[in-house]
């Protein structure tokens, strides 16, 4: 099954706006991460939260996540033309061990245009 | 900051060849992860790894794959005999324990083969 699939799979829009993104998944979890990754770069992580949590906020990123539709959103506010990049949700399922390995979906790639 | 690092940030290979792909973590932390990202596709998980051995492998990492921390900082992976459809980024990513979830990642090694 797919776990962790953004949409829309491209986002253009101007500098100034609001730039929205979501994830759906299909099995448990423990958390979710979203990360941001620049053309060929390594992945910065941007911001977690946890299945008991409804919504965090970190600057200018705000994200929700509710567990009954399996579904995240990112939203980035007054975006930057720095804020190009892919962005991905990835989760972690818990199975008591703390090793688990990362879901990510196929991300967002986001223009901000000047 | 701590970073995980990478090294190196480009490998060419002739298929069949032997690579190590080397990686640093953060020095506290606990648990170490590889993943790689195929060109244009999702970034996929290959394994984990706590308390000197492998804790969670996909079906990805199979007998060609192998994880090392041969001391106290690196954190090796090793592809015996590659293959062409063995070219991706490859990325480390370390977090610091069981409840911080947080993974952090290295800039990645993109690895070629011919």
């Amino acid at each position: 099954s797919q776990q962790g699939e953004e949409d829309p799979q491209a986002l253009s829009i101007q500098e100034g706006e609001n730039a929205t993104m979501n994830c759906s998944y299909k099995t448990s979890i423990n958390n979710l991460q979203w990360y941001r990754q620049n053309s060929g770069r390594g992945l910065v992580h941007l911001i977690l939260i946890r299945s008991n949590e409804r919504e965090k906020h970190s600057g200018r990123l705000r994200v929700t996540l509710d567990t009954s539709k399996k579904s995240s959103s990112l939203l980035i506010t007054a975006s930057r033309a720095a804020d190009t990049a892919s962005y991905f949700c990835a989760t972690a399922r818990y199975s008591g061990g703390g090793a688990d390995g990362l879901t990510f979906g196929k991300g967002t790639h986001l223009i901000i245009q000047p | 900051e701590p970073e995980v690092t990478q090294t190196p940030s480009h490998q060419v290979t002739q298929m069949g060849q032997e690579v190590i792909l080397r990686c640093v973590p953060i020095s506290n932390h606990l648990y170490f992860y590889w993943y790689r990202q195929i060109l244009g596709q999702k970034v996929e998980f290959l394994v984990s790894f706590y308390n000197n051995e492998i804790s969670e492998k996909s079906e990805i990492f199979d007998d060609q794959f192998s994880v090392e921390r041969p001391d106290g900082s690196n954190f090796t992976l090793k592809i015996r005999s590659t293959k062409l459809e063995d070219s991706a980024m490859y990325f480390c990513a370390s977090k610091e324990s069981p409840v911080l979830d947080t993974q952090y990642f290295g800039p990645g090694t993109r690895l070629t083969v011919l």
